[in-house]
């Protein structure tokens, strides 16, 4: 079955505690980006990479840190979590490169909820 | 600037229609889309429209794009429970590397 799959589903700690939040798909997409989604605010982009080895600052980047050293792979890492990063985040893969790349939808894994006390 | 807004709830009737509205500001998007959100799930795409066209209809949903007003809203015919959901509603801007999203809108649907 073709998925985009994050793991934990739910993880609280404490400040300043490194954690790693890890996402895999196995549709072979070179696409795949990391959202948070806090309420009243929608989805916001955190971090994307077009391939492996290539990765970009979304639209709050800062606190979160990324590597793609496999294409199915995209781990979010926090190294310092601070309480201002509780939030439902996702993982998203697409592919890209063809004609109808701009019709491919994004395919979300189901969320982490983290919550930093 | 890139501001995607919705109205944040929206309550029907069960069989009745449902109309979600969207408003973006940037001319330039290529792609509009409307994604749903089920309770402890992912975003999973319901439909899309290219900036140059009108409308799109697919089954029950029907897309409605106003590119002058830069009003986007998504139709719902004979809504049912199953369709409760968050809808949310994301412009593309130029390769698709970013979408912005709105803040979503919650659709609460009752016998």
């Amino acid at each position: 079955e073709a998925q985009v799959t994050q793991n934990p589903r739910y993880l609280i700690t404490v400040t300043g505690k490194k954690l790693t939040v890890t996402c895999s798909q196995n549709m072979n997409h070179e696409y795949m980006s990391w959202y948070r989604q806090d309420p009243g605010l929608g989805l916001r982009q955190i971090y994307y990479s077009m391939n492996v080895e290539v990765t970009d600052k979304g639209d709050v980047p800062e606190g979160y840190k990324v590597s793609r050293k496999e294409k199915r792979n995209f781990p979010l890492i926090l190294e310092s979590p601070s309480p201002n990063q509780t939030s439902l985040y996702f993982c998203a893969s697409r592919p890209v490169g063809t004609a109808s790349s701009y019709n491919s939808p994004l395919h979300f894994g189901n969320g982490t909820r983290l919550t930093v006390t | 600037g890139e501001d995607v807004e919705q109205s944040l709830f929206l309550s029907v009737r069960e069989g009745d229609s449902s109309v979600i509205n969207c408003t973006y500001t940037d001319s330039s998007s290529t792609y509009l889309y409307w994604y749903k959100q089920e309770p402890g799930a992912g975003l999973q795409l319901l439909t899309y429209i290219f900036s140059n066209m009108d409308m799109k209809q697919d089954q029950r949903l029907t897309v409605l794009l106003n590119k002058k007003d830069k009003h986007l809203s998504l139709r719902i015919a004979d809504t049912q429970t199953g369709d409760s959901a968050i809808y949310f509603c994301a412009e593309s801007l130029g390769g698709y590397n970013k979408l912005i999203f709105g803040a979503g809108t919650r659709l609460a649907v009752h016998p």
